[in-house]
């Protein structure tokens, strides 16, 4: 099956540091990603959609400028959190798909910021 | 905005029993997916429902598509502690998720 490669799993900064996030797709071509932020005991709360070689997309609430994302191939993409602060202590997951294919979650990264 | 609803929110039971959990939207599914997550990893699709009314089985598991296309439900017959995560309904085209049923199975 298709696979989706996350890294680094977990992380651990220190504040006002970025952290910079990998989502590969292993073996397909992933026209879209998805970038979720899911809190302890809650649901996946999407953050942004990126196509391959245009900007993404954020959803309303989420700051582009603080969670940049570049999807510079259809193998790869990064999710850069900037100046990290610990309230953006999550578990982010990446997601990709190849045009109306299902999603296929890559691991997660567990991101502490301390 | 879609709004997904899943109930319940928690459910605990023994080894052996059945239970169903629902997903329901305000709008009208293009397709709807049902996803497993255990704690730590990212969900893993179970099964993805197109047309209004379809009924799918995999193995213990079977899937509902309400007629309307806004609703759906999960039922697993003799749960297992295998089945313990949270499940989540997830619109096909648009991705959102809804809120999750967290399911333990205790042996």
């Amino acid at each position: 099956g298709a696979v989706v490669s996350q890294h680094p799993s977990r992380v651990i900064c220190k504040s006002g540091t970025s952290v910079k996030i990998e989502c590969r797709s292993l073996d397909f071509q992933a026209t879209t990603m998805f970038w979720y932020r899911q809190f302890p005991k809650q649901s996946l709360m999407l953050m942004a959609t990126s196509n391959e070689g245009s900007k993404a997309t954020y959803e309303q609430g989420v700051e582009k400028d603080k969670f940049l994302i570049n999807h510079a191939s259809l193998t790869l993409s990064t999710l850069t959190v900037t100046s990290a602060h610990p309230e953006d202590s999550s578990f982010y997951i990446c997601s990709a798909s190849a045009g109306f294919s299902p999603l296929h979650f890559g691991n997660g990264t567990r991101l502490t910021v301390t | 905005t879609q709004l997904l609803e899943q109930s319940p929110q928690f459910l605990s039971i023994q080894e052996g029993e059945n239970l169903t959990v629902y997903c329901n939207s305000s709008s009208v599914f293009s397709s709807l997916q049902w996803y497993r997550q255990e704690p730590g990893e990212g969900p893993v699709l179970l099964v993805t429902v197109v047309t209004g009314g379809e009924v799918k089985k995999l193995k213990r598991l079977t899937f509902q598509f309400g007629d309307a296309r806004k609703d759906s439900s999960l039922h697993i017959t003799a749960a297992q502690p295998g089945d313990t995560g949270l499940y989540l309904c997830a619109d096909g085209q648009n991705f959102v998720f809804g809120p999750g049923t967290r399911l333990s199975v205790l042996p």
